[in-house]
């Protein structure tokens, strides 16, 4: 059962375009969102987060959506460039846990 | 800092045999997490300690995985009898106290391949 989704496991964008990325939940009582970025060979890394409180969190080209309705948050990119081509995990905090969804792989072509 | 440190990057071994990851947090950081990535299920958290001690273990898949932290510095993650089903990427993750739930930060993992 798995209470974060990620339903596109991939997505291909053309560079300076915009990159959306989505992902739904189940658990209305998860607090935080976050999204990590993932490098072949590599560990996630942490990208940008918003708080159940907000409904939109910008951090350059990055920006993060929530609509707790739908329970749903997405990740734009604009504009996307080849160095953001990467697996991108989207997580909610739950209690003491962080819970990841499976992953979207990115490809931005230039 | 040096981030997280795992060992192996990669570990080949056939069913049956113990399996031992490591690794080790960033220095001062109070939490650590094991976590497994396969295709099927993404991200699972395994286990994850507080100040050395095991809070939450229910990830644990079976009785055949254990994980240890013996110190603040070094925690290892033990599979034993290995099966081909424990085939994936395994994560070692490590937080400070005031960000613990909020940004965790990865080693680089250890790709284990049971054959």
């Amino acid at each position: 059962d798995q209470q974060v989704k990620q339903n596109s496991p991939s997505l291909s964008v053309q560079e300076g375009r915009i990159s959306i990325l989505n992902c739904d939940y189940t658990n209305s009582m998860f607090d935080y969102f976050l999204w990590y970025k993932k490098y072949p060979a590599e560990g996630p890394t942490f990208l940008i987060s918003i708080s159940s409180i907000k409904d939109k969190n910008e951090d350059g080209r990055f920006t993060v959506f929530l609509n707790k309705s739908a329970k749903h948050l997405s990740l734009h990119i604009v504009p996307s460039q080849p160095g953001d081509s990467a697996v991108y995990f989207c997580a909610a905090r739950g209690g003491n846990k962080l819970v990841f969804g499976a992953g979207t792989i990115l490809r931005v072509k230039s | 800092d040096a981030g997280v440190i795992q060992s192996p990057r990669h570990e080949v071994t056939e069913m049956g045999q113990e399996v031992t990851l490591r690794c080790k947090p960033i220095s001062g950081h109070d939490y650590l997490f094991w976590y497994r990535q396969t295709m099927m299920r993404g991200l699972e958290l395994l286990i994850y300690f507080n100040n050395n001690v095991p809070i939450d273990d229910s990830g644990m898949p079976e009785d055949r995985f254990s994980a240890k932290m013996p110190n603040a510095s070094f925690s290892t993650l033990k599979i034993q009898p290995s099966e081909p089903r424990d085939s994936a990427v395994y994560f070692c993750a490590s937080s400070s106290k005031d960000r613990v739930f909020n940004e965790q930060y990865f080693g680089p993992g250890t790709r284990l391949t049971v054959t």
